[in-house]
Order: structure tokens, then sequence, then C-alpha cells
């Protein structure tokens, strides 16, 4: 089965910029898989950040932004806050229908 | 304002059976696939299972194929997960969502229903 991979955790400073990606474990991420980002805090439901490689959903700040590079897909935060300390999960859809989640990045603001 | 309700959680020893519910409201449900995905304790989200807008087409991750079963009520703008033969890797909080057609993105989520597998 088709496995997506993140970094398991990136570290950065208030104000600073980090780019987390979602790679496959064969092959490139394209725009035809729909690359998707959420945030999961504890105790909340998942909150839809980047949809369609780079499109910020409704209400997302413009410091998240969506992209490929290279054979990945990625999400940059630029000017890093307090409250971006989280973990963050791309999917990927698959064209035999299912879509599949990567393993998360924890994100720690320090 | 969209919602998303799942209710049906709690505790099941293993080998048993659960149904859980998503009701929703705010949007015309006939018209979206809707999606089911869970955290485990200490893991990452998964995708588990979507569902087309008319029901003719449901797709599972390999985990629960033969195990699980999506259906939906438009009339009731309801989702449901049939969950049998479940096994402690099932422990999760499960999440109901909608997903848009064309975008494939999950764009708005339920709160969640705790399901524990244990004996």
């Amino acid at each position: 089965q088709t496995v997506v991979t993140q970094e398991p955790s990136f570290s950065v400073s208030p104000g600073g910029t980090v780019t987390l990606t979602c790679g496959l474990s064969s092959g490139s991420v394209s725009t035809s898989y729909y690359p998707s980002w959420y945030q999961l805090t504890p105790g909340q439901a998942p909150r839809t950040l980047i949809y369609s490689t780079n499109t910020r959903s409704s209400g997302v700040p413009d410091r998240f932004s969506g992209s490929i590079l290279g054979n990945k897909a990625a999400l940059t935060i630029t000017g890093a806050q307090a409250d971006d300390e989280s973990d963050y999960y791309c999917v990927l859809y698959m064209s035999t229908g299912v879509s599949v989640f990567g393993g998360g990045t924890k994100v720690t603001v320090l | 304002e969209v919602q998303l309700v799942e209710s049906g959680g709690g505790l099941v020893q293993p080998g048993g059976s659960l149904r859980l519910s998503c009701t929703t409201s705010g949007f015309t449900f006939s018209t979206y696939w809707m999606t089911w995905v869970r955290r485990a304790p200490g893991k990452g989200l998964e995708w588990v299972a979507h569902i087309n807008q008319d029901g003719s087409e449901k797709y599972y991750v390999d985990s629960v194929k033969g195990r699980f079963t999506l259906s939906r009520d438009n009339a009731k703008n309801s989702l449901y997960l049939q969950m049998n033969s479940l096994r402690a890797e099932d422990t999760a909080v499960y999440y109901c969502a909608r997903r848009d057609t064309t975008l494939k993105v999950f764009d708005y989520w339920g709160q969640g229903t705790l399901v524990t597998v244990s004996s």
C-alpha cells in the first residue's frame, strides 16, 4: 500500500519560516494528487488549511502557503506564531479512489 | 452554518459491533461525498472510508475492509459507519468529514466520537 511520508518533527523560532513536506514512498507528488493540509490541535477537530496544492481554506492566515517543491507537496509557515505549535497532516488523493494521510509533523515554536 | 455531529461511540469488547452516526445540517447533504477519519491514541490521522452522493461508490482502507460498512440516508442528512469484528487497534476518535467532490478536500469536520475496544 502507498505510504505518504512527512517529517516527524520540526522546530521553528517565533517569526521564523518552516517548510513541511509530503512525499510518496514511490513516485512524485503532483497536483493530480490534490494535496491538502490539516492542522490538529489536542482536543479539537482537524482544521483544514490548504487544499488543491496551494489554495488556502477560508479564514486561514496568509502566513500558511502550499506548493509543490521538487517531487513533494509542501506547506510553508512564514512568520511562525506561538499558536502555530501543532501537528500538521497532509493527505493525498489516489487514482484508485482512496485517500492516504501522511504520518504527521509535530511543529514546535520556540 | 455547516455542522456535523458524530454519535454512537463507546466501549465495546473485542469482536463486538458498534454503529456510528453523523448527523449533518447547513448544507445540501445529498450533493457531497462524505468521509470517516480516525485518530488512534498516540497515533496520526488515518482515512477510513468515504462514500459518494448516492451511496453507489464506497472506498475503505485495507485494514477495515470486510468489517466496516459505510452507508448514508440522504432523507435524514445522515452518514453511518457499521463496525463489526472490532479489534483493539480500532480504538480511536472517529471524525466525520464532508469531502468536496471536485477538490477532494475534507472541508468540514465534526468534533469526533471515541470508540474504545477493550475487554
